[in-house]
């Protein structure tokens, strides 16, 4: 079944205001991994968090971890029009064969 | 410079045709893998190589069969073309084994519509 599941499925907001997406997941993991998708285009790598690690930032992206919730969030703050794309949560399975497991993505829609 | 490219961007072919898809990726990554997106957005793996020996095959019909010449090209070829296999396919490497500690460079996608 799948690992990672995205919340909200899609959102939209007003430039300049934060955006946050969250992901659940189901069995123990090595680490989650955050993607961008633009329409039409690949995945983009954003952020890797291990399972040793509670926050994580880069840039205008803030990343939590939650391991006894078996939870993370994204936060983009101060959004751009350039930051719509769907975005993606990613989880690697801890222990025996690691499989990174995509979840189906939360579609941002920023309104400039 | 682009690090991993697929082609083509489209492919619109009857049913029952046998068609490739080629990637190529130039970051000197070991692992190639190939990706199916269907219409919900969900992606799941179908395939891995690890300097061109397979090391992931997931429950993928024997209609598909990846080629890997060398470690920086990994082909997929679909033989017998359904209505069902319609979805984007995603070629992605991977600096690590299973891009489990430093992520995926995906390239931009093949859409492959069947009709």
């Amino acid at each position: 079944s799948q690992q990672g599941e995205e919340d909200p499925q899609a959102l939209s907001i007003q430039e300049g205001e934060n955006a946050t997406m969250n992901c659940s997941y189901k069995t123990s993991i090595n680490n989650l991994q955050w993607y961008r998708q633009n329409s039409g285009r690949g995945l983009v790598h954003l952020i890797l968090i291990r399972s040793n690690e509670r926050e994580k930032h880069s840039g205008r992206l803030r990343v939590t971890l939650d391991t006894s919730k078996k939870s993370s969030s994204l936060l983009i703050t101060a959004s751009r029009a350039a930051d719509t794309a769907s975005y993606f949560c990613a989880t690697v399975r801890s222990g025996g064969y690691q499989k990174v497991t995509f979840g189906t993505g939360t579609k941002l829609q920023v309104i400039p | 410079d682009t690090a991993v490219s697929q082609t083509p961007k489209y492919l619109v072919t009857q049913m029952g045709n046998d068609k490739s898809i080629k990637c190529e990726q130039n970051l000197g990554h070991d692992t190639m893998y190939w990706y199916k997106q269907d219409s919900k957005k969900f992606l799941k793996i179908m395939f891995s190589y690890n300097n061109k020996e397979l090391i992931i095959n997931e429950t993928v019909p024997n209609r598909f069969s990846p080629k890997s010449p060398d470690k920086a090209h990994l082909n997929l070829h679909i033989n017998s073309l359904e209505l069902g296999d319609s979805a984007v396919y995603f070629c992605a490497s991977s600096q690590d084994g299973q891009g489990a500690d430093y992520g995926y460079t995906f390239g931009s996608g093949t859409r492959l519509t069947v009709v």
